[in-house]
């Protein structure tokens, strides 16, 4: 069975600064990868997801992720975070049986 | 409207209460799913319809009954339900719920918030 592995529960940054959030994965076979962000009071809105082809993917928000094979990880990254970004975001794999497994999730703190 | 769409927002229900939540998409999706979102646990899949018909039932207790009447309406009747069941009940779908990539991009709703009381 697939898993996925977000291990900062909590991050803190500060506006403008960079930002990377961590996931790795568990998959026998060439997974699918997301990552949804959710807002408070909202569901999940995909940022972006990687099937095949080019590792590095773009996705809405200035966000991008890089899938790499060898560290079974797809980490999420913004060059410059905005205080709009603070929510929870979600790394996901899924399966070609059509399941998705979702990571605890990390809460994304902007300071001013 | 678009999207995906979900009512009531907020629920307050006693135990002995029964009440229904509903979900709609207007996506043009094949499959519709339910999640649970407690706080600190990871989200949790409770049922998977494609093409109306359940696909998924991850050993839901029977107080939580779906119902799937099109491919664009996902309903999870709730009677006798305990305060752990309080929670985000968030419907999702999907292009198709057949498997590959087309099954795994989900589109999510705001979420219905239940309180069990």
């Amino acid at each position: 069975a697939q898993s996925v592995t977000q291990p900062d529960i909590h991050i803190t940054v500060s506006e403008g600064a960079s930002l990377e959030l961590r996931c790795n994965y568990s998959y026998g076979a060439t997974p699918y990868l997301f990552w949804y962000v959710q807002s408070p009071g909202q569901g999940l809105q995909l940022l972006l997801k990687y099937f095949s082809g080019d590792t590095l993917v773009q996705g809405i928000k200035g966000f991008e992720a890089e899938f790499k094979r060898s560290q079974s990880s797809f980490n999420l990254r913004k060059p410059s975070v905005h205080w709009s970004d603070a929510a929870e975001y979600f790394c996901a794999v899924g399966t070609n049986a059509g399941k998705s497994t979702f990571g605890d999730g990390t809460t994304l703190t902007v300071k001013p | 409207e678009t999207g995906v769409t979900q009512t009531p927002r907020h629920l307050v229900m006693g135990m002995t209460n029964k009440k229904s939540l509903k979900c709609e998409q207007h996506l043009g999706h094949n499959a519709m799913y339910w999640y649970k979102q407690s706080a600190k646990k990871p989200l949790e899949l409770m049922f998977v319809y494609s093409l109306e018909e359940r696909v998924e039932n991850n050993s839901v207790p029977s107080r939580f009954s779906p119902e799937c009447p099109n491919s664009s309406h996902l309903f999870l009747h709730l009677h006798t339900l305990q305060p752990e069941d309080s929670a985000l009940y968030l419907c999702a779908s999907s292009q198709d719920g057949g498997g590959g990539s087309g099954a795994n991009v989900l589109t999510f709703g705001a979420g219905s918030r239940l309180t069990v009381l």
